[in-house]
């Protein structure tokens, strides 16, 4: 089984600041996906970013990047030139890469309460 | 842009009666999903479904649980005899291919269920 941990429950910035947010993992799987979801105060479930395992190159949108390192088993989160409407829950997620049918569900960490201050 | 629907937004139910939450997922999507939230806890998976079946369940997914596509549009979350740790949101989610291709997974707005 996967566990995905977020030590940080809490983190609070200025705006125009850059946060990085940390996340690491343990998984005996050689091949799978990490993933970034941010759920504002309306709880939906918005898609950040993906990060491919098998791919060395760390993953860009526009203000966000993550930092890979699949030895470490580690996964962060770098928020670039922050804004008020980045204020939310930050939740790091694990899903198993499959070489047939059938799907897995996601193995979500507990999440890192984010704070953009103005 | 296509989203995952999911209705309705809130339910309260008393304890032992039967609810059933619904999704529309985004329509050339494959594989569907259900996960839950419990009030400042993280997001847990449930259940995976693909062709008609489920693919995997989580431990909490027991019998008091079913997913069900009844067209070719919905897909549905029946809890049988809500117990008060029922309570939580509950999300849908779907993508177009299991994870072994390029794989996102698409959330919608969750439905709040609470059991008095």
């Amino acid at each position: 089984a996967q566990t995905v941990t977020q030590s940080q429950p809490e983190m609070s910035v200025q705006e125009a600041e850059t946060v990085t947010l940390s996340c690491t993992y343990d998984t005996s799987e050689n091949n799978y996906y990490l993933f970034w979801y941010k759920q504002p105060p309306s709880r939906q479930m918005i898609l950040v970013i993906r990060q491919e395992a098998y791919k060395q190159q760390n993953a860009t949108e526009n203000r966000f990047s993550v930092n890979f390192q699949k030895a470490a088993k580690s996964f962060s989160l770098k928020i670039s030139d922050s804004q008020l409407g980045d204020t939310a829950m930050y939740f790091c997620a694990f899903m198993k890469r499959r070489s047939g049918g059938g799907a897995d569900g996601l193995t979500f960490g507990k999440g890192t309460h984010l704070i953009i201050q103005p | 842009e296509p989203e995952v629907t999911q209705t309705p937004s809130h339910q309260v139910t008393q304890m032992g009666q039967e609810v059933i939450l619904r999704c529309v997922p985004i329509s050339n999507h494959l594989y569907f999903y259900w996960y839950r939230q419990i009030l400042g806890q993280k997001v847990e998976f449930l259940v995976s479904f693909y062709n008609n079946e489920i693919s995997e369940k989580s431990e909490i997914f027991d019998d008091q649980f079913s997913v069900e596509r009844p067209d070719g549009s919905n897909f549905t979350l029946k809890i049988r005899s809500t117990k008060l740790e029922d309570s939580a949101m509950y999300f849908c989610a779907s993508s177009t291919s299991g994870g072994w291709g390029v794989e996102t997974q698409y959330f919608g707005p969750g439905t709040r269920l609470l059991v008095l």
